[in-house]
């Protein structure tokens, strides 16, 4: 079946360091990818896609490569902010198998000045 | 940017009890689902919706549950007779068109029983 096993949080990291936030993934098919974001007190935004393998999403200096060989979309961004403080959410959607997402458990990230 | 809305944002009910949850998805969109998400755990799907009928529902979704579009503007959740473990966040989406694109979501209902 489809799943998303996605790193454990809590995650803090001082601001302008690396993030890597580590997704991987099982489908039946051939999924899409996503990694959504949610700001305290907000809903679920969308933050990047990729619909193939070795698509690569970006948005907002946030970045995740669709690696096939691995079954992996860590999600990456080179110099962390205050304001990107936040739950990260691995999604995957597989049309084959219906329209639903799949999410992962989400990874909280507090960024400090 | 059109955004899905959620109302209300948090909803305290006594077990038992019928509870609403409205959604106003995005205008031109045809997909609308229901998730919700237990505190710390994974969001999970319950349902999905289109040509005002149910295409998807998960195990969660069962005969105390029911989804309606009463007008053209709103996506509601029913859940006839709470549970304690109802409790959770629950999330509406929609989508324009399917085939693995983004789902948009609402900020969300709290839903506390009690």
């Amino acid at each position: 079946g489809n799943s998303v096993t996605q790193m454990e949080g809590p995650v803090t990291l001082s601001e302008e360091a690396f993030l890597t936030i580590n997704c991987t993934y099982t489908a039946t098919g051939y999924p899409s990818l996503f990694w959504y974001v949610q700001y305290p007190g907000e809903g679920l935004q969308l933050l990047l896609k990729a619909t193939k393998a070795d698509d690569k999403g970006s948005n907002k200096g946030f970045e995740a490569t669709y690696r096939k060989e691995t079954t992996s979309f860590h999600l990456e961004k080179g110099s962390v902010q205050v304001s990107d403080s936040a739950v990260y959410f691995c999604a995957l959607s597989d049309r084959g198998t219906g329209n639903q997402f799949y999410f992962g458990t989400g990874t909280s990230l507090t960024v400090i000045p | 940017e059109p955004e899905v809305t959620q109302t209300p944002s948090h909803q305290v009910t006594q077990m038992g009890q019928e509870v609403i949850l409205r959604c106003v998805p995005i205008s031109n969109h045809l997909y609308f689902y229901w998730y919700r998400q237990i505190l710390g755990q994974k969001v999970e799907f319950l349902v999905s919706f289109y040509n005002n009928e149910i295409s998807e529902k998960s195990e969660i979704f069962d005969d105390q549950f029911s989804v309606e579009r009463p007008d053209g503007s709103n996506f509601t959740l029913k859940i006839r007779s709470t549970k304690l473990e109802d409790s959770a966040m629950y999330f509406c989406a929609s989508s324009e068109v399917l085939g693995n694109q983004p789902q948009h979501f609402g900020d969300g209902t709290r839903l506390s029983i009690l």
